[in-house]
């Protein structure tokens, strides 16, 4: 079983609607949790830090539920140049210095 | 603003070529990494550094080596390039502890012929 998983899409919304992704985690030890967006060709980038108490970031608001281990990402009101892959990234544990990547769920914002 | 640089963006070798892949980052991060991207694969962790001469293994390090002889420098080194190590390699690094942001590089696609 993949440390992080997700499903890759693609997923294909109209302008202006909203749009949520999930993603389950194993290592029920994880501490650390993010959302990352990666356009295509390019390099990841963090969307967002997820905590436990749930937070928000203008359209974007990322959820977390430790007792069944995943993580979720709601975007409201879709643009266009939301189209992109977002990354779900955990870190394995306290020891562990490296982050844990998804394979990422692919987002197409249709006109 | 953090900025990660890789010493390519495109390099095509042939199999059994010695292959250097260099990242430098500017902000005085401790913390460095190499991953290679790979389609429905994601991120995989090859190696790591959280020290100037430290390293240790990521997911899969086999077939690679790493270097880090400057805090702001990580070399991944292909001893013996392969065709199935024709990838997306990006580096990245982070300050502190896991709960900080980690910054890459804009990555390296490398072709092994």
């Amino acid at each position: 079983r993949k440390e992080v998983e997700q499903d890759p899409g693609p997923f294909n919304v109209p302008e202006g609607a909203t749009v949520a992704f999930n993603c389950t985690y194993s290592n029920s030890a994880s501490q650390s949790f993010f959302w990352y967006r990666q356009d295509c060709r390019k390099e990841p980038k963090l969307l967002m830090s997820v905590y436990s108490s749930g937070n928000e970031d203008g359209r974007f608001t990322a959820q977390l539920n430790r007792a069944s281990q995943y993580i979720s990402l709601l975007i409201r009101d879709s643009k266009l140049s939301d189209s992109a892959t977002y990354l779900c990234v955990v870190n394995g544990d306290t020891g562990r210095r490296a982050l844990t990547f998804g394979s990422g769920t692919r987002l197409q914002v249709q006109p | 603003d953090v900025k990660v640089t890789q010493s390519s963006r495109y390099l095509v070798k042939r199999t059994g070529e010695k292959v250097f892949l260099e990242c430098v980052q500017d902000m005085d991060h401790e913390n460095m990494f190499w991953y290679r991207q790979d389609p429905g694969l994601g991120l995989r962790l090859i190696y790591f550094s959280y020290d100037v001469k430290m390293k240790e293994k990521g997911d899969i390090p086999e077939g690679y080596s790493v270097s880090r002889e400057k805090k702001e420098r990580f070399s991944l080194i292909l001893e013996s390039a392969s065709t199935n190590q024709t990838s997306m390699y990006l580096c990245a690094s982070r300050t502190g502890t896991a709960s900080y942001e980690q910054y890459f590089g804009p990555g390296t696609r490398l072709t092994v012929t």
